[in-house]
């Protein structure tokens, strides 16, 4: 059918600021998770991923965090800047059922200067 | 270096009609995924290569959707008798090797059109 009138959840933040994404997930036995930025256009840019023995892992100005006990996933930037405005994605995968990815709904991020 | 590349860019395809849509991975990767992503909308799985294993067709939505992959290289979509839903972005992606959710790294996409 079709998807007229969805609307992604949107984040407004400031040059500058810190950004929090969030993201449930929905398979408990999921045990690797990605969060992806995708700018208009483009496909998905891999930002960074965690795998379920570990709560939090931390990039260049991101840092994931799982919370395995309420299957729920964020991603935090440091210092926002105008170049992150995009859709942010997460995605989750079961090892034993091979690479698929299971992904939300996303999020958009806008960056106000 | 090169990255995933898809062609073509653009479609619009009449309803009814069959359309190809094509991916090229990283050289050297022996995994490629199809996803399907509609419109204000999170990707679908489609489908999964990976070296010579047998496709995980799961996520194939109908009949009509099939996919090949071709000396383990440049792979095929193909839609039959397209219909209007089949409106969307179509994103393939390939990564270095399963076990595991090694990552993935997508093409631009082909944004289809059913009129």
């Amino acid at each position: 059918g079709e998807n007229v009138g969805l609307h992604l959840p949107t984040l407004s933040v400031q040059e500058g600021d810190n950004s929090i994404i969030n993201c449930a997930y929905s398979n408990s036995a999921s045990d690797y998770f990605i969060w992806y930025k995708q700018e208009s256009g483009k496909g998905p840019q891999f930002i960074i991923d965690i795998r379920s023995n570990m709560d939090k892992r931390q990039g260049q100005r991101v840092t994931v965090l799982l919370n395995k006990t309420v299957k729920h996933l964020s991603l935090q930037i440091a210092a926002t800047q105008p170049g992150d405005s995009a859709v942010y994605f997460c995605a989750e995968n079961v090892s034993n059922q091979g690479g698929k990815l299971i992904f939300g709904q996303g999020t958009e991020l806008s960056v106000k200067p | 270096g090169a990255g995933v590349s898809q062609s073509p860019s653009n479609k619009v395809t009449e309803k009814g009609k069959d359309v190809e849509l094509r991916c090229d991975p990283i050289s050297g990767h022996t995994a490629l995924y199809w996803y399907r992503q509609s419109l204000g909308q999170g990707l679908e799985f489609l489908i999964y290569f990976q070296g010579n294993s047998a496709p995980d067709k799961s996520g194939l939505p109908s009949d009509r959707f099939s996919a090949e992959r071709t000396g383990g290289s440049v792979s095929t979509l193909t839609i039959q008798r397209t219909q209007q839903e089949d409106s969307a972005v179509y994103l393939c992606a390939s990564s270095a090797g399963y076990p595991e959710g090694d990552e993935q790294y997508f093409g631009p996409g082909t944004r289809l059109t059913v009129t």
